[in-house]
C-alpha cells in the first residue's frame, strides 16, 4: 500500500521569499502524484499533478513540483510567495494498476504555509 | 453551481443524536468518497462507493454508515454522534476506468458534536 509523508506540518515564510514544501511517498508500483491546496474555509482544489512525461510540472499561479523517482519525492516550490498563498497544502499519491487506471488517493497530513508580511 | 454539493455546510448537534450529511454531484462520476479532516491528521477515508451496488469501508468507518441512493447521491450518517466525531467532512468524486485517480471535492461540512 502507498503512503505519503509531508515532512513539515507548518512552514512560515516572508512575503516575496522562495518556499519549498516537501513530500515523499512510498509505493511498490508506479504512481500518479498530486498537490492539492485548501484555502481558509474552503474545500480542496487541485494545484498540479504529475502523470507522465516531463518530471517538472507547473500550476497557473507560479507553483511548480518536480517528480524525483530515485528519491521518491514530489516537492512543491514557488520562487516568490504572496499573502494570498496562505493555505494548507496536501500531497497525494495514486497507485497505477497494471491495466493503466488508478485507485483512489492517499493523502499526506498537510503543510500549513504561513506567509508573513 | 458547484459540481459536488454538500449539505449542510455547518451543523451543531448534541451527543447521541443521529446526523446525516448529504452529497450530490453533477459530474457523472461513478465513484464517490467520504473523507474526514482533522487538524494535523490530514484527510482520512471513511467510506467509498464505486457504483450504486458497491459500498466499501475505508480507514475509519467505525461509528459511520453510508447510503448510495443513486449514481449522483452519496450520504454519510452518524447513528449516535459523539464529540470525537467533531470534524470537517468532505465528499469527493472521480471517474472510473482509465483515470488518474484525481478527486473532485465538495466544499465540506463542518460538524460539531457537543
Amino acid at each position: 500500500a502507498q503512503s505519503v509523508t509531508q515532512l513539515d506540518s507548518q512552514v512560515p515564510v516572508f512575503e516575496e521569499a522562495p518556499v519549498e514544501l516537501r513530500c515523499n511517498y512510498s509505493s511498490s508500483v508506479s504512481v500518479y502524484l498530486f498537490w492539492y491546496v485548501q484555502y481558509p474555509n474552503q474545500g480542496l482544489q487541485l494545484l498540479l499533478k504529475y502523470l507522465s512525461g516531463s518530471t517538472l510540472v507547473e500550476s497557473i499561479n507560479g507553483f511548480e513540483a518536480e517528480f524525483n523517482k530515485s528519491q521518491t519525492s514530489f516537492h512543491l516550490r514557488k520562487p516568490s510567495v504572496h499573502i494570498s498563498d496562505t493555505a494548507e497544502y496536501f500531497c497525494a499519491v495514486s497507485e497505477i494498476y497494471s491495466g493503466g487506471g488508478a485507485d483512489g488517493l492517499t493523502f499526506g497530513k498537510g503543510t500549513h504555509l504561513i506567509i508573513q508580511p | 453551481d458547484a459540481d459536488v454539493t454538500q449539505t449542510p455546510r455547518n451543523r451543531i448537534t448534541k451527543t447521541g443524536k443521529r446526523i446525516m450529511l448529504e452529497c450530490s454531484q453533477t459530474k457523472g462520476h461513478d465513484r464517490m468518497y467520504w473523507y474526514r479532516q482533522d487538524p494535523g491528521l490530514g484527510l482520512r477515508l471513511i467510506y467509498y462507493s464505486f457504483d450504486v451496488k458497491d459500498i466499501n469501508k475505508g480507514e475509519i468507518s467505525d461509528g459511520y454508515s453510508v447510503s448510495r441512493q443513486a449514481q449522483a447521491k452519496f450520504s454519510l450518517s452518524l447513528e449516535s454522534a459523539i464529540p470525537n466525531q467533531t470534524a470537517l467532512y468532505f465528499c469527493a468524486t472521480r471517474g472510473g476506468g482509465l483515470n488518474t485517480g484525481e478527486l473532485f471535492f465538495g466544499e465540506g461540512s463542518r460538524l460539531t458534536v457537543l
